[in-house]
This record gives structure tokens, C-alpha cells and sequence, in this order.
């Protein structure tokens, strides 16, 4: 067990819908990173959060948002979903935020659009 | 261009077989990181190892080394005397520094099946 949490685990939900990925760090952790892993894109870095304040940024698209709250925990936003959107996303924690830490990954939320 | 190449898409041995994953990296950074990470059939990955630019020393943790080397842009992981435990995806990803930002880029991970 890696100490980091998301909810759900399994979201199915339709096209043009709105849902939300949550994730706890690991305690102490800092930094929190959201990827998705897809069959046909592997494993792609979406988004990283320092303390609250977006610190990297990769191939996320416009309809996606995150944000790491007080608390540090932090929410991906994905809107308007498309049948492509569906993938297995995970979220990861570091102590710090610069690119030599290890991550720690949680379970991840398996997301299905119909 | 920054990339990250595992040519094996999968490896299948025999359990006690000695077994090399590669990994074949492209940045024009001169700070970056590498990682192994190893995600099991449970789904969850697992941090192995990392690696800065500037630390071309080989590292060995029991059955597991890695050999780094910049001049052929490569951080290779070797298992040795494989074990059913060890079937898994391995990925290999590169944390290249531009103007202090970070980014994670991962390989298509290679698939280990250790046979009993």
C-alpha cells in the first residue's frame, strides 16, 4: 500500500458527461501528479500540483482541469468526455517538486464512456 | 525532442533465467532523472529506482541492477535468477529539466512473463 487514495475506482459515465477524480496524498507529500494510461497512449503525464500551485504541465487536454486543494488533496476534472477519454487514471505523490523524486502511486480510477 | 524507447514489447523466461529489460532515452537536457517503475497485475505502480544525470555509478539491490550509461543514452535493468513475482510491466521514464520545470515521460513499458 502506497498511502495514496483515489475515488472512485471505477466510474462509468457517458459522452458530453462531467466527472471528478479524487486523490489523497500520501502524508507529508507534497506534490501530486495525475496521469492517464490508455492501451493505445501507454502511460501519459497530464498535470502536477505543488502546495497548491500547478508546477508542470503535459499533454492535458483543454477539457481536463485539476487543482490540489488546502488540505492537498486534488481533483481532475474531465468534461465533455468522449469514448477516447476512457483509461485508467492515476495519481501520484512526492515530498518534493523537482523532477529527482520518487512517486508514489495510488490504485487509480478506472474511467469507462459509453 | 524528448523520448523515452523500450523496444521489448514483451519478454517471456523461464524462472531462474537471468533477464535484461532496455531502455533507450532521448534528451538534450544536462539535468535529468530516470526511474523504473514495475506495475504488477494489481494495476498499482511501484517506484524501483531513479537515477540523475550526473551519477553514471551502477546500482544492484539483490536480484535487480541497472547500468546507466550517457554515452549510448541507455539505463538497462537486469533481474537475475528471475521469479514468477518478478511478471509484471516495467516502465522506464525520464524527468528532463527544462528552465527548472520538470516534465514525466514515460516508455511503453515492457511486459515480463516469468514462466514456472
Amino acid at each position: 500500500d502506497s498511502g495514496v487514495t483515489q475515488t472512485p475506482k471505477h466510474l462509468i459515465t457517458a459522452t458530453g458527461q462531467r466527472v471528478t477524480l479524487r486523490c489523497s496524498p500520501r502524508s507529508g507529500d507534497l506534490s501530486v501528479y495525475w496521469y492517464q494510461q490508455s492501451l493505445d497512449q501507454g502511460l501519459q503525464f497530464l498535470i502536477q500540483y505543488y502546495n497548491g500551485e500547478e508546477r508542470a504541465k503535459g499533454n492535458i487536454l483543454e477539457r481536463f482541469s485539476a487543482q490540489q486543494f488546502p488540505d492537498l488533496h486534488s481533483e481532475l476534472n474531465l468534461s465533455s468526455l468522449e469514448l477516447g477519454d476512457s483509461a485508467l487514471y492515476f495519481c501520484a505523490s512526492s515530498v518534493g517538486s523537482a523532477g529527482g523524486y520518487e512517486q508514489y502511486f495510488g490504485p487509480g480510477t478506472r474511467l469507462t464512456v459509453t | 525532442a524528448q523520448k523515452v524507447t523500450q523496444a521489448q514489447t514483451e519478454i517471456s523466461v523461464v524462472e531462474k533465467e537471468d533477464v535484461t529489460l532496455d531502455c533507450v532515452y532521448e534528451t538534450r537536457d544536462t539535468t535529468y532523472y530516470l526511474f523504473w517503475y514495475k506495475q504488477p497485475p494489481s494495476g498499482e505502480l511501484v517506484f524501483l529506482i531513479r537515477r540523475n544525470s550526473f551519477d553514471e555509478q551502477n546500482e544492484i539491490s539483490g536480484r535487480y541492477s541497472w547500468n546507466f550509461q550517457k554515452s549510448t543514452s541507455s539505463f538497462n535493468f537486469t533481474i537475475t535468477a528471475s521469479q514468477v513475482v518478478d511478471s509484471a510491466v516495467y516502465f522506464c521514464a525520464l524527468s528532463p529539466s527544462t528552465s527548472g520545470t520538470y516534465k514525466y515521460i514515460f516508455g511503453t513499458g515492457t511486459r515480463l512473463k516469468v514462466l514456472a
